[in-house]
């Protein structure tokens, strides 16, 4: 079955500190992938989205990320973090042409941000 | 535009018991999926609806189902409640034509089950 790694589950950084959030997918085909993001006490909301084309994808705030098919990888960066990306992070995926709606996602990884 | 709508945002029932939670999409949107979130499964795949039908089912016991009505607005029940189904539960809007066009989700419904 398909699934989703997210290597860290709690990552503590400094304001200003670079980011980077493993993902890892299992699933030998072409694949749809997303980064959401769950600030506390709301919605999961959309950061980017990969489909096709460019590997390295420009989402909101600053985000971005990058997929290396050879290494089943869809990892997300934030050159400087601000306390404010404190929140819970989830990458998930769709294998293309795969079952609509079924999102596939990892645990999640949770940071926090020192001010 | 407004956003995914559920309700009510928090239930506490009884083992035993069934409980119906509510999800309105976005306008426009023709695909409604569920998802479960426990702190120890994650977010967990229910059932998807596009137009009044069940589309895609993930592995979930019969107890729980669901419905969509014609104004795409989707309903999930689950019967003969555990303590195990305690989770948020969350349903997700799409337009229907595909991942390509992302999912908005709603806030969720915190299930609580005594």
């Amino acid at each position: 079955a398909q699934s989703v790694s997210q290597h860290n589950h709690h990552v503590i950084l400094s304001e200003a500190a670079s980011l980077e959030l493993g993902c890892n997918y299992s699933y030998g085909g072409t694949v749809n992938l997303f980064w959401y993001v769950q600030y506390p006490g709301q919605h999961l909301q959309l950061l980017l989205k990969y489909f096709s084309g460019d590997p390295l994808v420009k989402g909101i705030k600053g985000f971005e990320a990058e997929f290396i098919k050879s290494k089943f990888s869809f990892n997300l960066r934030k050159p400087s973090v601000q306390w404010s990306d404190t929140a819970e992070y989830f990458c998930a995926v769709i294998p293309y042409g795969g079952s609509q709606g079924n999102l596939i996602f990892g645990k999640g990884t949770k940071l926090s941000v020192k001010p | 535009k407004a956003g995914v709508t559920q309700t009510p945002r928090y239930l506490i029932k009884t083992r035993g018991q069934q409980v119906t939670l509510s999800c309105s999409p976005i306008s426009g949107h023709r695909s409604v999926s569920w998802y479960q979130q426990t702190p120890g499964q994650g977010l967990q795949f229910l059932f998807e609806y596009f137009s009044e039908t069940q589309r895609n089912k993930g592995n979930f016991p019969g107890r729980f189902s669901g419905r969509q009505f014609s104004n795409s607005r989707s309903e999930m029940n689950v019967s003969t409640l555990e303590l195990g189904d305690s989770a948020l539960y969350l349903c997700a809007s799409n337009t229907g034509g595909g991942s390509y066009y992302g999912y908005t989700f709603g806030s969720g419904t915190r299930l609580t089950v005594v």
